[in-house]
């Protein structure tokens, strides 16, 4: 099946800085990445849509200038924290659809990246 | 605005016994509904969909319109089947996904 990894799986950083997350698509191309946020014991919580050559679509209450969103190739989206917060703590994930889903509705998860901000 | 809701965080189980994880949604349309599944330490990945209306690892999930529920079965629960499982569903285009809150299924032996 289609493979997605993400990096860093985990990262810590100081309060101020920006952290990047990468997602890639190994074996296909990802027309469409999504990006979500977990929370402790809740669901997954979906922050943005990312088209390859365009902007990302954020979701209602998410910042688009905190959270950036980068989707530069069919293979890769980036999402950046900006000035991350201890509040921005939380276990991100993203997942792709290729065209070969286009017909089967299948997203493939990453195997997400948690960020600690102290 | 749709919404999935999953009734019972936690379930548990005996090995050999049937199992039920809940799922019901809102949704005005034709909603597209699947299940997806998270064992321990490994990513979510697409248990299955109500369109295929397959069986996979022995589970099933009937769309019941009338109930707007979507729960998944499964006769005879096996040890193996001990993860979160995630109820989703998809209102739209570009399979952007609502989720429930996820049951996390424990089977004892």
């Amino acid at each position: 099946g289609a493979v997605v990894s993400q990096h860093p799986s985990r990262v810590i950083c100081k309060s101020g800085t920006s952290v990047k997350i990468e997602c890639r698509s190994l074996d296909f191309q990802a027309t469409t990445m999504f990006w979500y946020r977990q929370f402790p014991k809740k669901s997954l919580m979906l922050m943005a849509t990312s088209n390859e050559g365009s902007k990302a679509t954020y979701e209602q209450g998410v910042e688009k200038d905190k959270f950036l969103i980068n989707h530069a190739s069919l293979t890769l989206s980036t999402l950046t924290v900006t000035s991350a917060h201890p509040e921005d703590s939380s276990f991100y994930i993203c997942s792709a659809r290729g065209r070969a889903s286009k017909n089967t509705g299948e997203l493939f998860f990453g195997e997400g990246s948690r960020l600690t901000v102290l | 605005a749709q919404r999935v809701t999953q009734p019972e965080k936690l379930l548990s189980v005996f090995k050999g016994a049937p199992v039920e994880l809940k799922c019901n949604y809102s949704y005005s349309g034709s909603p597209e509904l699947f299940w997806y599944v998270q064992y321990s330490r490994q990513r979510l990945q697409l248990l299955l969909r109500h369109i295929s209306r397959e069986s996979i690892k022995g589970f099933t999930a009937d769309l019941n319109k009338g109930e707007t529920s979507f729960h998944l079965k499964k006769p005879f629960a096996q040890e193996e089947d001990s993860a979160m499982y995630y109820c989703a569903l998809d209102a739209g285009s570009n399979y952007k996904l609502t989720f429930g809150k996820g049951t996390l299924l424990t089977v004892n032996p």
